[in-house]
């Protein structure tokens, strides 16, 4: 039973528009979530975080927004930049066991000139 | 630079055979690292909780015997795939923390592991 769902394997957005990735999770207890980016034959690097005391963070053109009763996560990317085409995942843990992540299946974003 | 280096990125191995993945943390000493794999457009799922100097923990349905992991230093964790089957052709991928911190998290570059 997958925790964290990602249901847009992939989006393709326009260079210097607002790319938008969603992610949904289940399990009430995940207290902390993380977006990492990949690219291909790298593995995921770290991209943005947020506390469930908090609904949003941002930094830079990313911002992570975070709806606990909808057990809904986003990431915003404005403007987008052809740089950013990648796979994102996002992931969640538990205060319990904080360093335990369970992934989303990604979703592939292609920003195009 | 990397701060997790994972060996091989890639390999290619006869059914029945056992095959050996490392996972090291080139500036830091790690205590715990994580194990993942990951099929052709599905998530990354843990398989396990690598803890130096003891036994590593196991999540639900994966095989311990079938998966080898051992973390024997505080920068070297190694997962060997045991009897290979082309079932277990997979994307493998190690992470370990510098800190307590959970944006410390840190991934090896995975390993494509392709059993014929």
């Amino acid at each position: 039973d997958q925790q964290v769902k990602q249901n847009s394997p992939s989006l393709s957005v326009q260079e210097g528009r607002i790319s938008i990735l969603n992610c949904d999770y289940t399990n009430s207890m995940f207290d902390y979530f993380l977006w990492y980016k990949k690219y291909p034959a790298e593995g995921p690097t770290f991209l943005i975080s947020i506390s469930s005391i908090k609904d949003k963070n941002e930094d830079g053109r990313f911002t992570v927004f975070l709806n606990k009763s909808a057990k809904h996560l986003s990431l915003h990317i404005v403007p987008s930049q052809p740089g950013d085409s990648a796979v994102y995942f996002c992931a969640a843990s538990s205060g319990y066991n904080f360093n335990k992540f369970y992934f989303g299946s990604g979703t592939k974003l292609n920003v195009k000139p | 630079g990397a701060v997790v280096s994972q060996h091989p990125s890639w390999v290619i191995c006869k059914s029945g055979t056992s095959v050996k993945i490392e996972c090291r943390s080139l500036d830091f000493q790690a205590t715990t690292m994580f194990w993942y794999r990951q099929f052709p457009k599905q998530s990354l799922m843990l398989m396990a909780t690598s803890n130096e100097g003891s036994k590593a923990t196991y999540e639900q349905g994966v095989e311990k015997d079938k998966f080898l992991i051992n973390h024997a230093s505080l920068t070297l964790s190694t997962l060997t795939v045991t009897s290979a089957h082309p079932e277990d052709s997979s994307f493998y991928i190690c992470s370990a923390y510098r800190t307590l911190r959970n944006t410390e998290a840190f991934f090896g570059q995975g390993t494509r592991l392709t059993v014929v």
